[in-house]
Order: structure tokens, then sequence, then C-alpha cells
């Protein structure tokens, strides 16, 4: 598997809270992705970033914000959860070039109270 | 942006070849058809790519009709662990996949 680790695997918040989800990437790969994954809706893209302070938005980017200050780590936030945030997210990486085929992560399950 | 069709679910008995379908009939000359699963709760796993011709690695083969309006991707001896959901997934150079929602494959002893 790729060198992908998420942080926290499981958290459990109350609406109002402000979350952060950390995506760690052994791999030094170029571009990282923020998916959320619903039932019925499969994975839509929240951010992602082509490089160290590089960002843009997906099509699902409303009550999220991202930053990377190192290649390695692309963080998540969520300034004030809701419940419409209850999801499971998944980071991904890829390379440059053509074929960027992405690696996902094992995902984080957060619970919005 | 839904740009594949697939059905929802399939099933498949174990020894056999899976073949799954996909519909991409908008694709454009410079967009790459990928294969992804996911299985259970897991992270989506990539399987494999392609562009016009038919491909083949050591998970699956992809066949892309002619037209590349469609292709089906091929497990040829499907095991108990291919259970899984597939999804087929159309893009272009820039680095947005669009996932639908996939088809639910059930290897079946």
């Amino acid at each position: 598997d790729a060198g992908i680790t998420q942080s926290p695997r499981h958290k459990v918040t109350e609406t109002g809270t402000p979350v952060t989800l950390r995506c760690h990437q052994t791999e030094n790969h170029r571009y990282m992705y923020w998916y959320r994954q619903d039932p019925g809706h499969g994975l839509r893209l929240i951010h992602y970033s082509y490089g160290v302070k590089d960002t843009d938005k997906g099509e699902v980017s409303d009550g999220y914000s991202v930053s990377r200050s190192k290649t390695e780590d692309f963080l998540l936030t969520l300034e004030s959860a809701t419940s419409s945030q209850t999801s499971v997210y998944f980071c991904a990486i890829s390379s440059t070039g053509t074929y960027n085929e992405q690696f996902f992560g094992p995902g984080t399950r957060l619970t919005v109270l | 942006d839904a740009k594949t069709t697939q059905p929802p679910s399939m099933d498949c008995a174990e020894g056999r070849a899976a073949n799954l379908p996909c519909n991409h009939s908008t694709i454009s000359g410079n967009e790459y058809v990928y294969w992804y699963r996911q299985i259970h709760s897991q992270g989506p796993q990539y399987i494999i790519h392609g562009l016009k011709n038919n491909e083949t690695n050591e998970m699956a083969s992809l066949i892309i009709t002619e037209d590349r309006k469609s292709s089906t991707l091929i497990l040829p001896h499907a095991t108990l662990r291919d259970t899984a959901v597939y999804y087929c997934i159309v893009k272009d150079t820039g680095n947005q996949f669009y996932f639908g929602t996939g088809t639910s494959l059930t290897v079946i002893p």
C-alpha cells in the first residue's frame, strides 16, 4: 500500500465545533486530495493540492478549508462542523505525469452530533 | 458531473470471469477511462486505466470499444475477495476524478 495515513480514524464532535483532519504521506507525491463519501453518492472531491501552498476547490468545497505547508501533510478543516458534514473522509495522493492514478488512505469516519 | 453509467449490481460465480460494463458515450478524445474498486469501507484501490487500446495487468483486463463510448472491466477468475464496488471513471488530463455510485459486484461461492 502507498504510504498514506489519516488521523484521526474516527471522530465524534458536536455541531459548531472546529475539526481538523490530517493526511500524511511518505511517497513525496505532488498532488493530494480530500474526498467525502456518503451513501448513494460515491466519492466527491472537496479540495485538492498541486504543491506546497497550492490548493484548489473541488465540487463540494463549501464549509471546508485546506492547508498544505509541507509536501507530506494536507489538512482539512471544518471551521464550524454541521450535521451535514457527517461522512467518511478519504485522502488520496498522486504523482505528476499523465498516468496520475490516485492512491487512497484508509479514511476517517466523522460524526457531527 | 456524471460521465459514466454502470449497472448498480452484478453477481458472478467464483472462478468465473466477471465482466463489468461501463457506458461513457460523451467521452472526448483526451479522456482516459480508469477503474477503481472499494472493498467494504476501505479506501478505493486503483485497478487499471486506458485511452484507446485494450490493457491488461496482473489484476484485470480493460476492453475499450473502437468508438470509445463504452468499456468492460474483466476479472478473469473471480474470487470471493473480489467482492467490492467497482467504479468506472472518465477524466481528462486534469486532476479531478468524478466517482459515480459504481457497480456492486458479489462473487458467489
